[in-house]
């Protein structure tokens, strides 16, 4: 059972770079988030999803984007990166609110 | 009043000893309340929750206490092991059913046991 896969493991990317982050769970969980993790600061929540075709935005929105077409896939765009996304991302899934979170292993994506 | 706030930033142990870390919240509503666990290199894996109907929750060496009154959580680790090094996060949520929710996370315990 692979749970929450996340793709790429490592990426560096030039400032005004597009790209996406991929995460796929095997778990038939409706609820699918997105954080990052910064040093000091915890896990802050970018974008989540209740379920396909639901998004809604978390608490450091901007520069990011989602969609949820499928259960299973729910991956975020960076639309320009900037130095200030330096960070690593990890996606999570849930059975529901209240419900334990099962994060994959995370994306570190440096800025330049 | 959706912060939660968790102390302290690290910590130190004796291996055998006792790691305690601590998490205040602000939001009454909240009614979930777990315990996650990282490795470096991993993400963060669910240790242990509570909800506030109780006041304590033994699993094995790790406790969480509930004090609703205070407004305050705690993870009690006993018997602290080598491998039980790691950074923790406490959170906090509401799980109304059909509604969006969000755990509200505290800034992460690294915790070192020393053997």
């Amino acid at each position: 059972n692979a749970g929450v896969t996340q793709t790429p493991k490592f990426q560096v990317l030039k400032t005004g770079q597009s790209m996406t982050l991929q995460c796929a769970q095997d778990m038939n969980h409706e609820y699918m988030s997105w954080y990052r993790q910064d040093p000091g600061m915890g896990l802050r929540l970018i974008h989540y999803s209740v379920g396909a075709g639901i998004t809604d935005q978390g608490e450091v929105p901007n520069g990011y984007n989602v969609s949820r077409s499928t259960t299973e896939d729910f991956p975020l765009r960076l639309l320009s990166a900037a130095p200030s996304q330096t960070s690593v991302y990890f996606c999570a899934s849930s059975k529901g609110g209240g419900q334990p979170q099962h994060f994959g292993d995370g994306t570190r994506l440096s800025i330049l | 009043q959706q912060q939660v706030k968790q102390s302290p930033q690290s910590l130190i142990v004796q291996k055998g000893g006792i790691s305690i870390i601590n998490c205040a919240y602000e939001n009454t509503a909240f009614d979930y309340f777990p315990w996650y666990q990282q490795f470096p290199g991993k993400g963060p894996a669910l240790l242990i929750a509570i909800r506030p109907d109780v006041s304590e929750k033994k699993e094995g060496r790790f406790t969480i206490s509930f004090n609703k009154s205070a407004k305050q959580f705690s993870l009690h680790i006993m018997d602290s092991q080598p491998g039980d090094s790691a950074t923790y996060f406490c959170a906090a949520s509401y799980s109304y059913m059909d509604s969006n929710y969000q755990l509200i996370w505290g800034a992460g315990t690294k915790l070192i046991i020393k053997p």
